[in-house]
């Protein structure tokens, strides 16, 4: 069976850019998660979507969005770019929203900001 | 808030000699408490988990990990590490619903092997 999905794997963009990241989760999984990993750092949570809904959200900008399709793939949209933006961007899925913390990761998008 | 602490950020074993990682955590109420792995440039593999019930978990590749609430500690072993298991491990604890599903990681440990 197929894994969580990312694209694209590598972006290079410029300050003051948009970019858009997408995910479609395990197949049967009704819920995405996003989160940011800078070098050096472990995963900080940005949001998670369940029934095209947001769930939660954790301490990221304005500029960050994201939203969840009727197939439950999910796409995630940061405004603006700084270059402190510049991170591994990874997706992560699960069965059930409020009661299955078990989460599986996607292999994530290397974003660049310069 | 919750809050997982690895202590160390690189450890170095030998192939063939056991490995012990470290991880302590702050939660209020029952943690769900996981153990990833991520090779460099890769997303995370789930190692193992603890929901309830027996304190000590098997996960995959032959690594096991003991929750000890009196510790706040859940400390992943393999008896005997191979050098493919040189990668990054993160600690992570499940957080509660009002922020959403959410997973809270450490920082990471580094592991390296030397044959």
């Amino acid at each position: 069976d197929a894994g969580v999905t990312q694209s694209p794997t590598h972006l290079i963009k410029t300050r003051g850019q948009h970019v858009t990241l997408r995910c479609s989760p395990i197949s049967g999984h009704k819920s995405v998660s996003w989160y940011q990993q800078v070098l050096g750092q472990g995963p900080q949570f940005i949001f998670q979507y369940y029934e095209k809904e947001e769930r939660g959200r954790g301490n990221f900008p304005d500029r960050f969005s994201a939203r969840q399709f009727p197939n439950y793939s999910s796409e995630l949209n940061v405004n603006a770019l700084l270059l402190g933006d510049s991170a591994l961007y990874l997706c992560a899925s699960s069965l059930v929203s409020v009661s299955s913390y078990e989460q599986y990761f996607g292999p994530g998008t290397r974003l660049t900001v310069t | 808030a919750q809050s997982v602490t690895q202590p160390d950020i690189h450890i170095t074993v030998s192939e063939g000699a056991s490995l012990e990682l470290r991880c302590n955590y702050s939660y209020g109420a029952t943690p769900y408490l996981f153990w990833y792995v991520q090779s460099p440039g890769q997303g995370l593999q789930l190692l193992l988990k603890y929901f309830s019930g027996d304190t000590l978990v098997q996960g995959i590749k032959g690594f096991e990990a003991e929750f000890k609430r009196s510790q706040s500690s859940f400390n992943l072993r393999k008896p005997s590490v191979h050098w493919s298991d040189a990668a990054e491990y993160f600690c992570a604890v499940g957080a509660s619903r009002e922020y959403g599903n959410k997973l809270v990681f450490g920082a990471g440990t580094i592991l390296r092997v030397k044959s």
